[in-house]
């Protein structure tokens, strides 16, 4: 059973470019979280979501940002217009939607 | 979710048992404990998990207290390997009733394996 796969796993972009990160969970899976880990910060919830439906995205910042998780295929983090800040460590986590949740390895932006 | 207090870091002999404590005062009736641990640069990795009993898994053993105020992650035999940040979260179980939501991260204690 393949684990939870993120792609790209490095990913660069020029200010005002967009970035878009993909998260296949594991099988069987339909709850996806997406986290971002600041350079030398914790980890930080950002949307929850289950097939076609956005749970929960108290986390996600109010602009540019948007996360999808479709009835087929990758969910997809989407970052419009991307600034330095944005740079940082993005990851993926899988879960039954009960107890545990299964990361991915992530996905590195680097903002330049 | 009720909040962890947990040492910033620790270090361990290779080849002894590591122990890390989380101190969880607040820790509701519902609320699970949970541990993960993030190896340099890597996806965090769920380790385990426990309510009120003691559990053991092939990675590790949780102790809670009985009052359920506290908990200890035990690594019986620690490796070079397992040295990371390792944290304790405390949150509501998944499942239909709810509790599925985000976990929150709070700054774990770096575990360092000295050989």
């Amino acid at each position: 059973n393949a684990g939870v796969m993120q792609n790209p796993r490095h990913l660069v972009r020029r200010r005002g470019q967009e970035a878009r990160l993909r998260c296949s969970p594991m099988k069987g899976h339909s709850h996806v979280y997406w986290y971002r880990q600041l350079p030398e910060e914790g980890l930080k919830f950002m949307v929850y979501l289950q097939k076609e439906n956005i749970i929960d995205e108290s986390g996600m910042p109010k602009e540019r940002f948007s996360a999808e998780f479709p009835k087929e295929g990758p969910s997809i983090l989407r970052i419009q217009q991307v600034v330095r800040g944005d740079s940082a460590a993005y990851f993926c986590a899988s879960a039954t939607g009960s107890y545990e949740q299964y990361f991915g390895p992530g996905t590195r932006l680097t903002v330049t | 979710d009720a909040k962890t207090t947990q040492p910033t870091s620790m270090d361990c002999a290779e080849g002894r048992a590591a122990n890390l404590p989380c101190n969880h005062s607040t820790i509701s009736g519902n609320e699970y404990v949970y541990w993960y641990r993030q190896i340099h640069s890597q996806g965090p990795q769920y380790i385990i998990h426990g309510l009120k009993n003691n559990e053991t898994n092939e990675m590790a053993s949780l102790i809670i207290t009985e009052d359920r105020k506290s908990s200890t992650l035990i690594l019986p035999h620690a490796t070079l390997r397992d040295t990371a940040v390792y944290y304790c979260i405390v949150r509501v179980a998944g499942g239909s009733g709810g509790g599925a939501d985000g976990l929150t991260f709070g700054k774990g204690t770096h575990l360092i394996i000295q050989p």
